[in-house]
Formats: C-alpha cells, structure tokens, sequence
C-alpha cells in the first residue's frame, strides 16, 4: 500500500537554528498538511497546501513557519528560527481529495534544546 | 471553537474484552467525525467516519455511532485481540481543510 514517507524520524537542533522538515507524499495525492503534535497534548492542524498554494492555516502557523513543494514529490515543512516550545512530533499528511480520509507520515520527532 | 474530548488513557484490557473508548465533541455546525488508529512506529490511519447524525462507521470490528443529542462518537469493539494495541484518535471536521483532534487515547491489551 502506498505510504507518506517522512525523513528525518529524528531532528534535534539548538534554538534559533533553522530546520527542515520533508515529506514525500503518496504520488497520486493533491492536499497536503501538516499537523504537530506536543508531548501530551493533541494533535493540532498547522496547515493545509493545494495547488502549490496555501489553503488554511492555524494561528500556529506564523511567520516563523513555511512550506513549500519544491518539485513534484517533496513537500516541506521550514521552521526558520526554533524555539524550545517548537519541540513536538510533527505528522505530515495528504490525500486525494480534501479532509475526508488522510493518510499520515510516521512523524519527525522535533527537538529544540 | 471546535474541540474533541476523549477518555483519559492509557487504557489496558485482556484479549477478547469488550472495549469502549468515549468521545464527545464541541461544534457550532455538522462535523463530519472520525477515529484515527496509530499502530507502533506507524503513521495515523483512518479506522472508520461517520458524516451525519445516527450514521455507524465500522472497519476491522471497530463501530462508533454519530449521536447528534448527546454530541458522541464512542468506539466500540466486542472483543479486542493484541493487536488492536495502539492509540486511537477522535477528530471531527466541519469543511474545512482540517481535522480538530482529540488527545489520543493508547490502548495495550494483554494476551
């Protein structure tokens, strides 16, 4: 069965830096989103990509966030400066049409120290 | 806003128990609801949806029934095996390109 591919499983960076995070969605799908997860809390929308264009966003989702579909396979996910509270498990995502079933990457466990 | 509440976890059960996890959610319209599985080391899955009020999703044993008066989708299985070990997730959604998550709620069943 086609999965969403997510790399690293692990970052760990120091606060301030600037990561990247990537995602290879299943070929075939439009939607792309990316959701967080912090430890012990719920898994929050952070932003939702159609049409090389971003379709909603969370007030998460400030400045300091951006994604981009840089060819025809990769979608990313670039936190440009991290903060301790950006530490969390990030989930990529897509689908072939809208919200109604999504498929998930296996997370990239973020760490700002 | 929009907002999903499932039971506190962790939830620990012997094979072949009847499982029940609660949700109950908050919406200002029609949300369209849903449970998400995690198996280890795996990505979320879509286990089941229900899209209006008094449908059942059922996939795998699982059933979950959208209960518009009492703003509830419970999952339900009659008899778990180890392998229904995992977290699960309820979500809604309203339309909106997003799903409103609830906090997950990890399930071990012992053989």
């Amino acid at each position: 069965e086609p999965e969403v591919t997510q790399t690293p499983s692990h970052q760990v960076t120091q606060m301030g830096q600037e990561v990247i995070l990537r995602c290879v969605p299943i070929s075939n799908h439009l939607y792309f989103y990316w959701y967080r997860q912090i430890l012990g809390q719920k898994v929050e929308f952070l932003v939702s990509f159609y049409n090389n264009e971003i379709s909603e966003k969370s007030e998460i989702f400030d400045d300091q966030f951006s994604v981009e579909r840089p060819d025809g396979s990769n979608f990313t996910l670039k936190i440009r400066s991290t903060k301790l509270e950006d530490s969390a498990m990030y989930f990529c995502a897509s689908s072939d049409w809208g919200f109604e079933k999504l498929f998930f990457g296996s997370g990239t466990q973020l760490s700002v120290l | 806003g929009d907002s999903v509440t499932q039971m506190e976890g962790p939830v620990t059960l012997s094979e072949e128990a009847f499982l029940t996890i609660n949700c109950t959610y908050t919406a200002t319209g029609y949300p369209s609801l849903f449970w998400y599985v995690q198996y280890p080391g795996e990505g979320l899955q879509l286990l089941l949806k229900a899209t209006k009020a008094d449908d059942k999703g059922s996939n795998k044993g699982f059933e979950a029934t959208y209960r518009k008066e009492t703003t509830s989708f419970h999952l339900e299985k009659g008899s778990v095996q180890v392998s229904d070990s995992a977290v699960y997730f309820c979500a809604l959604s309203e339309g909106a390109q997003k799903l409103v998550f609830g906090q997950g709620t990890r399930l071990t069943i012992n053989p």
